[in-house]
């Protein structure tokens, strides 16, 4: 149980373009789901806290213009990455938890933005 | 401020036992966490304690917190070659309501045959 999914596994776009991933719960429904950003060989970054039905919670320094947050139903959360540059390329992870912990991780998606 | 210090690295003989260390400075931290990274993956969950608890185990994995000294390790017995990988530690924050994580920078565990 509790497994974590995302959409897609990788993702090459141009600069300028928009990039939507997608995080879904496949056995359980999410109160709430979080998006992290992990750089080579470092930390996880908490980018925003989302939960169904109403707006994130960006942490401080996170462009909530450029990162688009949308948690539509208690099992999917989507992330846009709106005119993508070259310095957005990372790897992005959801998790998703229930009421209380712990928070269960996605298998992560490697944005390439040339 | 909250933060969560781990060493960088960690290098093992399987079969011998491996331990990881972590500390941590938010002394109201309600749950505390063990995650596995592999190359290119996400975050698989390998264990939490709840902060009023000294010790859990769980197969080959003891996790032991020292609350006065705000320390936590993860013992793993018995270390495979399959163990390899960086293993964070995180904990939940509770002034934040919807269970912010504050993770440390990760221990890349390296296990020779």
């Amino acid at each position: 149980g509790a497994v974590v999914s995302q959409h897609p596994s990788r993702v090459i776009c141009k600069s300028g373009t928009s990039v939507k991933i997608e995080c879904r719960s496949l056995d359980f429904q999410a109160t709430t789901m979080f998006w992290y950003r992990q750089f080579p060989k470092k930390s996880l970054m908490l980018m925003a806290t989302s939960n169904e039905g109403s707006k994130a919670t960006y942490e401080q320094g996170v462009e909530k213009d450029k990162f688009l947050i949308n948690h539509a139903s208690l099992t999917l959360s989507t992330l846009t990455v709106t005119s993508a540059h070259p310095e957005d390329s990372s790897f992005y992870i959801c998790s998703a938890r229930l009421a209380g912990p712990p928070q269960y991780f996605g298998p992560g998606t490697r944005l390439l933005v040339l | 401020g909250e933060d969560v210090e781990q060493s960088l690295f960690l290098s093992v003989r399987e079969g011998d036992s491996s331990v990881i260390n972590c500390t941590y400075t938010d002394s109201s931290s309600t749950y505390l966490y063990w995650y596995k990274q592999e190359p290119g993956a996400g975050l698989q969950l390998l264990t939490y304690i709840f902060s009023n608890m000294d010790m859990k185990q769980d197969q080959r994995l003891t996790v032991l917190l020292n609350k006065k000294d705000k320390h936590l390790s993860l013992r793993i017995a018995d270390t495979q070659t399959g163990d390899s990988a960086i293993y964070f530690c995180a904990e939940s924050i509770v002034s934040s309501n919807t269970g912010k994580l504050i993770f440390g920078q990760g221990t890349t565990l390296q296990v020779k045959p």
